[in-house]
């Protein structure tokens, strides 16, 4: 059992089209990651999301915080091409250590 | 300018032989890591070096050792390779202060025949 459950695994879906990540947890945690992972690359950070109920905007991604703390949620609007890849929640837990989600693959069709 | 660089990209060696994987950071950061990802992509941390002082020491098999000589570097020795040893073996480096946002390398993908 993963502690934090990432949904869906897999999407594929047209450009233009919008969608949601979800990241759920039992968990409380101090903050919450998302990363975006090319292939062949490493994960690369997108955002910190520290405070219950914080939302960040990054562009066409906005990210939000749960009230409690132990879930998020990843919403990407317009799609493009461009934001093909794997997406990665991560929790972070005490002494800095990062549990991740095992990952939704994006694929975004022209 | 690369801020996470580990070498090598890639390693294909055979059982039971003995590897190393090297990584280093530029970015001034006191906290280093090793993750593994599987073949289904889950990223799950190995260790974690702060200043040289391991403080993360996940249920990892005995045959991985990490090294830290110094806080821009953290080497990952692994003995007696098995086959459940493939797989992408990733360092990571973040400053203490900033909750853990952690910037990783390109990773080594570890093949053992």
């Amino acid at each position: 059992t993963q502690l934090l459950e990432q949904s869906p695994q897999f999407l594929s879906i047209q450009e233009g089209e919008n969608l949601t990540v979800y990241c759920n947890s039992s968990s409380v945690f101090s903050s919450l990651q998302w990363y975006r992972q090319e292939p062949g690359e490493g994960p690369v950070l997108l955002v910190t999301v520290v405070t219950g109920g914080e939302v960040k905007k990054l562009k066409r991604l906005t990210f939000q915080f749960g009230d409690a703390r132990k879930d998020s949620s990843l919403h990407i609007t317009a799609a493009q091409p461009g934001d093909t890849g794997l997406y990665l929640c991560a929790g972070v837990l005490g002494g800095n250590k990062l549990v991740f989600g095992a990952g939704t693959i994006l694929r975004v069709k022209s | 300018d690369t801020a996470v660089s580990q070498t090598p990209k890639y390693l294909v060696t055979q059982m039971g032989n003995d590897k190393s994987i090297k990584c280093e950071q530029n970015l001034g950061h006191d906290t280093m890591y090793w993750y593994k990802q599987d073949s289904k992509k889950f990223l799950k941390i190995m260790f974690s070096y702060n200043n040289k002082e391991l403080i993360i020491n996940e249920t990892v098999p005995n045959r991985f050792s990490p090294k830290s000589p110094d806080k821009a570097h953290l080497n990952l020795h692994i003995n007696s390779l098995e086959l459940g040893d493939s797989a992408v073996y990733f360092c990571a480096s973040s400053q203490a202060t900033r909750a853990a946002e952690a910037f990783f390398g390109q990773g080594t993908r570890l093949t053992v025949v």
